[in-house]
């Protein structure tokens, strides 16, 4: 039971540098959603995908591109990076919307460092 | 501004011990608030859902309150073990926003 398979889990970029975090998932979920955490503060989502072939941005959307690439995979791209991007990358998926109710299922996260 | 603030920032407790945590919030109007659980290097897992008619659930060593009209949720674990050192953290939906509220989560460490 793979569940949400994020990659890479770790990753060091120089600032300016691009690049893709990958998310997948093998539940069949309609929706998908990448989270920032950072210290002290709640996960903040950055872009979420409610069905295939669509996209919405969510809180804290600046620097950030993604592509929903088919229903199983939801990609989350830094164009040009900043340390301020330093952060846990959460990517996430659920059966409807999780602002319907439904519990969201999250992969184990990626450590990015930003120098 | 929906805020969800949780209550202590983190904790050492003895295995065996109970512990209750703490989480109020702002965000208006409510429909749910979950708690999930994350250990360290993981992502967060569900431990269980409050609608705004239930004010007590379990599931296991973990219960949940909630009481709607204070705006306070409680998760308290009963009998610690060690597996139940981890983040606690408290999310809570709004019938309106797309959006979940998170705290910024309560860290639990259990000692033997």
């Amino acid at each position: 039971n793979a569940g949400v398979t994020q990659t890479p889990k770790f990753q060091v970029l120089k600032t300016g540098q691009s690049m893709t975090l990958q998310c997948a998932q093998d539940m069949n979920h309609n929706s998908m959603y990448w989270y920032r955490q950072d210290p002290g503060m709640g996960l903040r989502l950055i872009y979420y995908s409610a069905s295939e072939g669509t996209t919405d941005k969510g809180e804290v959307p600046n620097g950030y591109n993604v592509s929903r690439l088919n229903k199983r995979e939801f990609s989350l791209r830094l164009e040009s990076a900043a340390p301020s991007q330093t952060s846990v990358y959460f990517c996430a998926s659920s059966e409807v919307p999780a602002f319907q109710g439904t519990e969201a299922f999250f992969g184990q996260g990626t450590r990015l460092t930003v120098v | 501004k929906n805020q969800v603030e949780q209550s202590p920032q983190s904790l050492i407790i003895l295995e065996g011990k109970n512990c209750t945590l703490q989480c109020n919030y702002t965000v208006s109007p409510f429909s749910n608030l979950r708690w999930y659980k994350q250990d360290t290097g993981r992502g967060p897992v569900s431990l269980t859902i409050m609608t705004f008619s239930e004010n007590t659930k379990s599931n296991g060593r973990y219960t949940a309150t909630l009481d709607a009209d204070t705006k306070q949720s409680s998760l308290h674990i009963t009998a610690s073990q060690l597996s139940d050192s981890a983040s606690y953290i408290c999310v809570v939906r709004d019938s309106n926003d797309y959006k979940l509220s998170f705290g910024a989560g309560t860290t639990v460490t259990v000692r033997a």
